[in-house]
């Protein structure tokens, strides 16, 4: 069975430059999250999505953040633009169905994102 | 969601058990506790979870006290790859759910 694959592996951009991140989750999964991770601290979750919808982004800066998982499959995750403060590790997860009872995530490699 | 508590920074000896603690004194009735890894350059792995009973699965096992106020992740016989941080949480059970990453406990296995 595949995993979560993430794309670019890693990215280098300067600031003020648009940037998008890419996740095509487990097959079959209906709930996928976006995570960000800063050196040396826990992942923080961003986005989750139960099939197409957005139903918790309350962690999302909007301004300059903004995701869509269209027809409830891959998912792409956009900053524009991006700031120093940006920089981090984006991770992708997913699990099946979308009840309450089962938080068995499972995680991509993530995109490692680089400001300068 | 309620908060724990663990250790910064662990040793253990390969081949030997390895036992991470947690603390999470605010734990609600109906919140469970998880455990995840993620050993470096990679994303976080489930390991395993529980509610009140003491749980084992192929990785680990999972000892939560009666009182639910702490827990301990078992690894019986540690080896090398098993160097990763190890992230304790507790998530609550009900609509509003979402795991919450603390720093988590990085799990040194020396040769």
């Amino acid at each position: 069975e595949a995993g979560v694959v993430q794309s670019p592996r890693y990215k280098i951009i300067e600031k003020k430059q648009p940037v998008a991140f890419w996740c095509n989750p487990i097959s079959g999964h209906n709930t996928l999250y976006w995570y960000r991770q800063n050196l040396g601290q826990g992942p923080e979750l961003l986005i989750r999505y139960e099939n197409e919808e957005a139903v918790d982004d309350s962690q999302l800066p909007k301004d300059r953040f903004s995701a869509e998982r269209l027809k409830g499959v891959d998912s792409t995750l956009k900053i524009q633009p991006a700031e120093l403060g940006d920089s981090a590790v984006y991770l992708c997860a997913s699990r099946i169905g979308t009840a309450a009872t089962n938080e068995k995530l499972f995680f991509g490699s993530g995109t490692q994102l680089s400001v300068l | 969601d309620a908060k724990t508590t663990q250790p910064p920074s662990m040793d253990c000896a390969e081949g030997r058990a390895a036992n991470l603690p947690c603390n999470h004194s605010t734990i609600s009735g109906n919140e469970y506790v998880y455990w995840y890894r993620q050993i470096h350059s990679q994303g976080p792995q489930y390991i395993i979870h529980g509610l009140k009973n003491n749980e084992t699965n192929e990785m680990a096992s999972l000892i939560i006290t009666e009182d639910r106020k702490s827990s301990t992740l078992i690894l019986p016989h540690a080896t090398l790859r098993d160097t990763a941080v190890y992230y304790c949480i507790v998530r609550s059970g009900g609509s509003n759910y979402k795991l919450t990453f603390g720093k988590g406990t990085l799990l040194t296995v020396n040769p």
